[in-house]
């Protein structure tokens, strides 16, 4: 049974350039979250995908978008990129209706913008 | 406005003794909790969660207190071993209509056990 997965592991960017990160939720799993990781601190919420809308938004400006599809993996999505947009960027699955179960996280995708 | 805080970047141990780790938390509307465990490299494991009727939940060696007067979550290791040796956070989120929410996370506590 495969967990969340994230691809790619890595990447380097450059200020200004676009960058397309993807999950694959856990089989069974309906719900995507996003979450940027700074260097240090905790996972802050992007947003989160359910029935290939987004349902819930966190404090990130427009640059950050997602898409999910009717497979329920997930993209996010982010333009004009900043020196501090460098992070680890987690993606999150669970099921829609269970919320008292845990979300479960892929390993990142570690982003560096140069 | 950071709403759930762990105040001790660093934990060590001995091995076989109790870790316990801390976090407090301000938004009141929070009512499900959870201790997620990271290895580098890797992205985080959840290991124990508790809901707000709840004051103690017990999963092996760990078990996770939540005292909800205080807004004060605690998560204790016994016995601590070297393998548990991981930055370990915290998570709190509030209902919203049944559905599966968000999760806001403390900075993480970096527990060693040493042998």
């Amino acid at each position: 049974d495969a967990g969340v997965t994230q691809s790619p592991t890595h990447l380097i960017k450059t200020r200004g350039q676009q960058v397309t990160l993807r999950c694959s939720p856990k089989s069974g799993h309906d719900t995507v979250s996003w979450y940027q990781q700074a260097l240090g601190q905790g996972p802050q919420f992007i947003f989160q995908y359910y029935e290939e809308e987004e349902r819930q938004r966190g404090n990130f400006p427009d640059r950050f978008s997602g898409h999910q599809f009717p497979n329920y993996s997930s993209e996010l999505n982010v333009n004009a990129l900043l020196l501090g947009d460098s992070a680890l960027y987690l993606c999150a699955s669970s099921t829609w209706d269970a919320w008292n179960q845990p979300q479960h996280f892929g390993d990142g995708t570690r982003l560096s913008i140069l | 406005d950071q709403q759930v805080k762990q105040n001790s970047p660093s934990l060590s141990v001995q091995e076989g003794r109790i870790s316990i780790l801390n976090c407090d938390y301000t938004n009141s509307m929070f009512d499900y909790f959870l201790w997620y465990k990271k290895y580098p490299a890797e992205g985080p494991t959840f290991l124990i969660s508790i809901s707000s009727i709840k004051d103690k939940n017990e999963d092996g060696r760990f078990t996770v207190f939540l005292n909800k007067s205080a807004k004060h979550l605690s998560l204790h290791i016994v016995p601590s071993q070297p393998g548990d040796s991981a930055v370990y956070f915290c998570a709190a989120s509030a209902t919203r209509g049944g559905s599966a929410r968000q999760l806001t996370f403390g900075s993480g506590t970096q527990l060693t056990v040493l042998p």
